[in-house]
């Protein structure tokens, strides 16, 4: 069972740089795509982007100057950086797997609150 | 661009059946077999429900099915249950850039 487990700061002031990391258990992240995905609350979902660990990233053109996305292979964790944060950047991230064949994202983690306010 | 097109809402009574379209263009779900479906309870984490337009993972009840015509893709509930109140969310593959597209949601209600 591949369990995924979302971490870090709570809030972020505004302007300043959004950071989360996923906790992979269960599987390694040295095969399949991994996902970032985000909901404003009470909205839908947004896909931000996603990593390869041969280090091949894509990323959602809105989103695509502020965000990356990156492994830390030894720890089994991949980590999202969004800078410059607003207020419209507040929402639930969750980590997830992507299984890019089958256009599914399979494992999810419980999701992370992140609220940006000063 | 725009999110794929679910309707907000829609309701059934227990043991009835539902179907929950997600519209598309050519360039998204019209050309790729790589539409899914997932079930959303409050405060939760979505899970996957179809993949591949129509297959179910392991585990997910066949009273789930997915379908598709053209530009438009099709989740079906048979045999509503009360468990199965929830936001629901298709999601495809797109050839613009923006890689992977959500639906805006939809909530259905067990009467």
């Amino acid at each position: 069972q591949v369990l995924l487990q979302e971490s870090g700061p709570g809030l972020v002031k505004p302007s300043e740089t959004l950071s989360l990391t996923c906790t992979v258990s269960g599987g390694s992240i040295s095969s399949y795509y991994w996902s970032w995905i985000r909901q404003p609350p009470g909205k839908g979902l947004q896909w931000i982007g996603y990593m390869y660990y041969s280090g091949n990233t894509k990323y959602n053109p809105s989103l695509k100057s502020r965000v990356s996305i990156s492994a830390e292979m030894s720890k089994n964790q991949f980590s999202l950086k969004l800078n410059s944060v607003t207020a419209a950047d507040t929402a639930v991230y969750y980590c997830a797997r992507l299984q890019i064949a089958l256009g599914g994202f399979d494992y999810w983690g419980q999701g992370a609150l992140v609220t940006v306010s000063s | 661009q725009s999110a794929l097109t679910q309707p907000a809402s829609v309701s059934g009574s227990p043991g009835q059946s539902i179907t929950i379209s997600c519209t598309g263009t050519s360039s998204d779900v019209g050309n790729y077999n790589l539409v899914s479906w997932y079930q959303q309870h409050p405060d939760k984490a979505p899970k996957l429900m179809i993949y591949e337009d129509n297959k179910r993972p392991s585990g997910v009840s066949n009273r789930f099915s997915g379908s598709k015509s053209g530009n438009t893709a099709s989740l079906t509930i048979s045999g509503l249950q009360a468990e199965d109140e929830a936001d629901y969310y298709c999601c495809s593959y797109s050839a613009s850039s923006t890689y992977w597209l959500f639906g805006g949601g939809t909530t259905l209600t067990v009467l």
